[in-house]
């Protein structure tokens, strides 16, 4: 079945370093890929998506690309803020079935 | 945000009690889901709906219920609770689109 690869954590980096976490998977078809961020106490927001290979996803700083040659998809940023710290999943899907989850990455940035 | 609501937002309970909990949308998605967060686990998909009265089984669904009478709502039920239902649900919805989902709140069971 599908799966989907991320390192837990916690990863810490200091205010303004450079981030990557990485996000692998196992799918049968094409589907769409996302990630998510939970801050404390609250439910999962939708950070970025791709719905196809090469496809480039974005927001609020943070990147990630479908790569189809090596089923990544890997979330970076070029300058953590403090605010940044939270748990980011990444996950796949797009069908009508629900998605499937990375057990989530723990990221805390200091001042 | 997506208009999503979830009650109770924490709930104790005893072993062997029965448990509902709700999940409504104002959005008039066809599409609401309910997983669990555990620790180490990720999120895990129990049970999903795909309009109302149709519903199918998701990864973790033994010991759970689900019914959708309305559109907007979707209901999740431990028929008897166990610990091993000690978690966080969250309640997701899905409408137009890549199949992204948007998720509620949360609602933290203890279940001792």
């Amino acid at each position: 079945g599908d799966s989907v690869t991320q390192m837990e954590g916690p990863v810490t980096l200091s205010e303004e370093a450079f981030l990557t976490i990485n996000c692998t998977y196992t799918a049968t078809g094409y589907p769409s890929l996302f990630w998510y961020v939970q801050y404390p106490g609250e439910g999962l927001q939708l950070l970025l998506k791709a719905t196809k290979a090469d496809d480039k996803g974005s927001n609020k700083g943070f990147e990630a690309t479908y790569r189809k040659e090596t089923t990544s998809f890997h979330l970076e940023k070029g300058s953590v803020q403090v605010s940044d710290s939270a748990v980011y999943f990444c996950a796949l899907g797009g069908g009508a079935d629900g998605l499937t989850f990375g057990k989530g990455t723990h990221l805390i940035i200091q001042p | 945000d997506a208009g999503i609501t979830q009650s109770p937002r924490h709930k104790v309970t005893e072993t062997g009690t029965p448990v509902t909990l709700r999940c409504h949308q104002t959005e008039n998605h066809r599409y609401m889901y309910w997983y669990r967060q555990d620790p180490g686990h990720g999120l895990r998909l129990i049970h999903y709906s795909y309009g109302v009265k149709d519903t199918d089984k998701g990864e973790v669904s033994d010991g759970y219920s689900v019914s959708r009478s309305k559109t907007e709502d979707f209901l999740l039920t431990l028929e008897s609770a166990t610990s091993s239902q000690t978690s966080v649900y969250f309640c997701a919805i899905s409408g137009q689109g890549a199949g992204e989902q948007f998720f509620g709140p949360g609602t933290r069971l203890t279940v001792l």
